[in-house]
């Protein structure tokens, strides 16, 4: 069973340029959620998903970002217009749903802002 | 603020040691998980601990959690070199996110 997957690992942009990350659950899984962790923090919330649903988007910045889950393919984060303070580690998480049930992490995908 | 706060931020041990780490939190949760990221990597989940459980084991990890004082511990006994890492906690609500604190970075000498 494949853990969580994201791609890519690593994403070079210039600034103005639009970062789109990509997130496959767990086999089975149906929530997923999006974490950001600047350089030497904790990992901040951002968005939480079900299946074609946005729950939770309390932790996403209100401008150029946006979530979706869709049916049938990966969670996508999209930044438009990146700035240099978009730079960060983005983590997706999924689990199979349910109170107290186990959350796993994909290994990440580190964006850069040129 | 929802997010756990772990401490000490920092704790360097000799290998064979035991290491302890603690969260606090401030609201009531559902469930607290602990995760470790070494460095630069993604984030491994370790254990996962719910409000009506006090004690969990995991191989050499031992997870408490005192509702009443809202906290929680990590022990990880007998550590290894590569029990270095950070390690966060994670406190999970009726809604199913969770929240992280800033973790404790965990240094483990050989």
């Amino acid at each position: 069973n494949a853990g969580v997957m994201q791609n890519p690992r690593h994403l070079v942009r210039r600034r103005g340029q639009e970062a789109r990350l990509r997130c496959s659950p767990m086999k089975g899984h149906s929530h997923v959620y999006w974490y950001r962790q600047l350089p030497e923090e904790g990992l901040k919330f951002m968005v939480y998903l079900q299946k074609e649903n946005i729950i939770d988007e309390s932790g996403m910045p209100k401008e150029r970002f946006s979530a979706e889950f869709p049916k049938e393919g990966p969670s996508i984060l999209r930044i438009q217009q990146v700035v240099r303070g978009d730079s960060a580690a983005y983590f997706c998480a999924s689990s199979s749903g349910g109170p107290g049930t186990e959350a796993f992490f994909g290994q990440g995908t580190r964006l850069t802002v040129v | 603020s929802q997010q756990g706060e772990e401490d000490p931020q920092a704790l360097s041990i000799q290998e064979g040691e035991n290491a302890t780490m603690n969260c606090s939190y401030k609201t009531s949760i559902n469930n607290l998980q602990w995760y470790r990221q070494n460095s630069g990597r993604g984030l491994v989940h370790l254990i996962l601990i719910r409000s009506n459980e006090r004690e969990k084991h995991s191989g050499r990890l031992r997870v408490t959690l005192d509702t009443s004082k809202k906290s929680s511990s990590l022990l990880i006994t007998a550590s290894r070199a590569a029990d270095t890492a950070s390690y966060f906690c994670a406190t999970g609500f009726t809604g199913n996110q969770f929240y992280f604190g800033t973790g404790t970075s965990l240094t483990v000498i050989p």
